[in-house]
């Protein structure tokens, strides 16, 4: 399978709380970035999270990581029509490991008004 | 605006050809990575470079090579070059070489091989 896993889509209403999740396969995944990619555009880091960490809040955005299940997720409050994009979770291993970031095939958010 | 900067934005050649595509990154990030989106293969791993030397190796074909010059731009170069070879291709830069330290991506070249 995959080593990282995610929906290729999520719909959710304009105003509502869009939740984006993510599952990984190594269990030495220790960083674990979320990217965004609007159409025509390069990939902006969104926010990060450590596997020392189980909850980061940066804004309207949340990331919480379960690292018994493997399990990630990205959950944009108050979600806006500019919210509309790609979602990629990507993550590395040990720091001195030898590979760039590995990423999923991406969310792609879509706002209903 | 990630402050990496990709050149040129698009690029339209054909099968067999050689192109070089270039990255600037970040003031003060020592560090380039190269990665290939494509829709079948998705955001894959190509190579980094760490202060002029190469660091890691990832999915990167023979045909292609990269390297980083002292003013820490680096080139991309795609040689005999086939249609699956079209693609949009990011470069990142990161202050360090440790994988916690956060990559940051350039727009990309879209690659269109006729």
């Amino acid at each position: 399978g995959e080593d990282v896993e995610q929906s290729l889509f999520l719909s959710v209403r304009e105003g509502d709380s869009s939740v984006i999740n993510c599952t990984y396969t190594d269990s030495s995944s220790t960083y674990l970035y979320w990217y965004k990619q609007e159409p025509g555009a390069g990939l902006q880091l969104l926010t990060y999270i450590f596997s020392n960490m189980d909850m980061k809040q940066d804004q309207r955005l949340t990331v919480l990581l379960n690292k018994k299940d493997k399990h990630l997720s990205l959950r944009i409050a108050d979600t806006q029509t500019g919210d509309s994009a790609i979602y990629f979770c990507a993550e590395t291993r040990d720091p001195g490991g030898a590979d760039g970031l590995t990423f999923g095939k991406g969310t792609h958010l879509i706002i209903q008004p | 605006d990630s402050g990496v900067t990709q050149t040129p934005k698009h690029l339209i050649t054909a099968t067999g050809q050689r192109v070089t595509l270039r990255c600037s990154p970040r003031s003060g990030d020592l560090s380039v990575y190269w990665y290939q989106q494509s829709l079948d293969q998705g955001l894959q791993f190509l190579i980094q470079y760490y202060n002029g030397e190469e660091r890691a190796k990832g999915n990167i074909l023979e045909r292609f090579s990269a390297q980083q010059f002292p003013d820490l731009h680096s080139e991309l170069n795609l040689s005999s070059l086939e249609l699956g070879d079209s693609a949009l291709y990011f470069c990142a830069s990161s202050v360090g070489q440790r994988r916690d330290q956060p990559q940051h991506f350039g727009d990309g070249t879209r690659l269109s091989i006729l």
